[in-house]
């Protein structure tokens, strides 16, 4: 069975611009969660998403998105990014929310860099 | 509130070494507990969880953690290091049902890089 897949994996942009990431969870996999890693802060929370519904949100600014599609794939969206944008944006799927027993599993990440 | 601590930000072991990454947690209820791995340049690996039931709880390569509760830790050991095990690891807790922290979302530790020498 495959794993999550991101795409794209790097990613670099211009402060202004605006990005949008995808993620495609495990096969089954119908809940999709998104994180932002950077050195100082460890993984923190954005949203997560199940059956196309947002379920919990992080307290990031709204100018990160993202929704989930019928098929469970999902896409993050970051607007008008600026320089502490730059982070490895992981994705986690699993089979029901994130508040049951289930394990999440992660894709490889998407190394964004902001100039 | 909920949270977790991992309070080593570097743990050094030589190879052929038991080896302990360290992890704290407060929840308002019992604790799902996780442990991963993150190898350089890679998303997170998933070695095991506690949710309920035997203390001691065995993983992914060798590696197993013990649940107590008086002392709320959950530490990840691995009797005799290897070299590969060299990566950052992570704890997480989760509310059970009967906690309301957070909307029982996964609250994540810092990471401890793990370094074993040859």
């Amino acid at each position: 069975k495959a794993g999550v897949t991101q795409t794209p994996r790097y990613l670099i942009k211009t402060r202004g611009q605006q990005v949008t990431l995808s993620c495609s969870p495990i096969s089954g996999h119908r809940s999709v969660s998104w994180y932002q890693q950077t050195p100082g802060q460890g993984l923190q929370f954005l949203f997560e998403y199940f059956s196309e519904t947002q379920r919990n949100k992080g307290n990031f600014p709204g100018r990160f998105s993202g929704r989930q599609f019928s098929n469970s794939r999902s896409e993050m969206n970051v607007s008008t990014l600026e320089l502490g944008d730059s982070a490895l944006y992981l994705c986690a799927s699993s089979l029901r929310p994130s508040a049951s027993t289930d394990t999440q599993y992660f894709g490889p990440g998407t190394r964004l860099t902001v100039l | 509130a909920q949270s977790v601590a991992q309070p080593e930000d570097q743990v050094n072991v030589a190879e052929g070494n038991p080896l302990t990454v360290k992890c704290t947690y407060s929840v308002s209820g019992n604790p799902y507990l996780f442990w991963y791995v993150q190898y350089p340049n890679r998303g997170l690996q998933f070695l095991l969880k506690y949710i309920t039931g035997d203390n001691l709880v065995k993983g992914s390569y060798g590696f197993e953690a013990e649940f107590n509760k008086s002392q709320t830790s959950f530490h990840l050991k691995k009797p005799s290091a290897l070299v590969s095990d060299s990566a950052l690891y992570f704890c997480a807790v989760r509310d059970g049902p009967q906690g309301a922290g957070n909307n029982r979302k996964l609250i994540w530790g810092l990471g401890t890089s793990l370094a074993v020498n040859p």
